[in-house]
């Protein structure tokens, strides 16, 4: 089963446009992580934000956590051609064992 | 220094063939996971390993898949008689701390097709 629900399903915007993607997740958690995975790739963490956080930055990355709404975004700016990946939301399991991943969104980012 | 490294990178067997999928986590890492990920899904969880012991195997999908981590270190993952529905990429991750309380380093996976 997956916890996490990734929206849009996929994207495709112009380099230097801002693409943001939308997590949704069911239970309470201790912290959500975003990954991405290039194509025929292993997934790359990108960033670790605890659920007593509101807001992180890492570079380009900007995630937002709303553990009322239970959803998280990440948000990159100035967006690249090598920013084509597929990213996904990781949250803890219901037990807090393995992280749980959601399915992903596909961003094509155009030159 | 190395990360995650998964042995072979592609692996074809015939319907009912054994597999064995090997990993070497990065040295020290204390916490190993292995998952599974289909065409276009996210990963989904096997199995989980801190040090030697498998302390969660709750996502295996049936008693043909079992994994082993004898020395706290390399660990394989075998499926005996390997059905269709197991085609995928199977992907190895570690971590420093225990479970999900850092991030995780993922290898590039192995491709699994089962003809």
């Amino acid at each position: 089963s997956q916890q996490g629900e990734e929206d849009p399903q996929a994207l495709s915007i112009q380099e230097g446009e801002n693409a943001t993607m939308n997590c949704s997740y069911k239970t309470s958690i201790n912290n959500l992580q975003w990954y991405r995975q290039n194509s025929g790739r292993g997934l790359v963490h990108l960033i670790l934000i605890r659920s007593n956080e509101r807001e992180k930055h890492s570079g380009r990355l900007r995630v937002t956590l709303d553990t009322s709404k239970k959803s998280s975004s990440l948000l990159i700016t100035a967006s690249r051609a090598a920013d084509t990946a597929s990213y996904f939301c990781a949250t803890d399991g219901q037990a807090g064992t393995a992280l749980i991943f959601g399915k992903g969104t596909t961003l094509s980012v155009s030159s | 220094g190395a990360g995650v490294s998964q042995s072979p990178r592609y692996k074809v067997a015939k319907r009912g063939q054994d597999v064995a999928l090997r990993c070497d986590p990065i040295s020290g890492h204390v916490s190993l996971f292995w998952y599974q990920q289909a065409l276009g899904q996210g990963p989904e969880f096997l199995t989980y390993f801190q040090n030697e012991a498998q302390l969660d195997k709750s996502g295996l999908p049936s008693d043909r898949f079992f994994a082993e981590r004898p020395e706290g270190s390399v660990s394989t993952l075998k499926i005996q008689r390997t059905q269709q529905e197991d085609s995928a990429v199977y992907l190895c991750a570690s971590s420093l701390r225990r479970r999900n309380n850092s991030p995780l380093h993922f290898g590039n996976g192995t491709r699994l097709t089962v003809t």
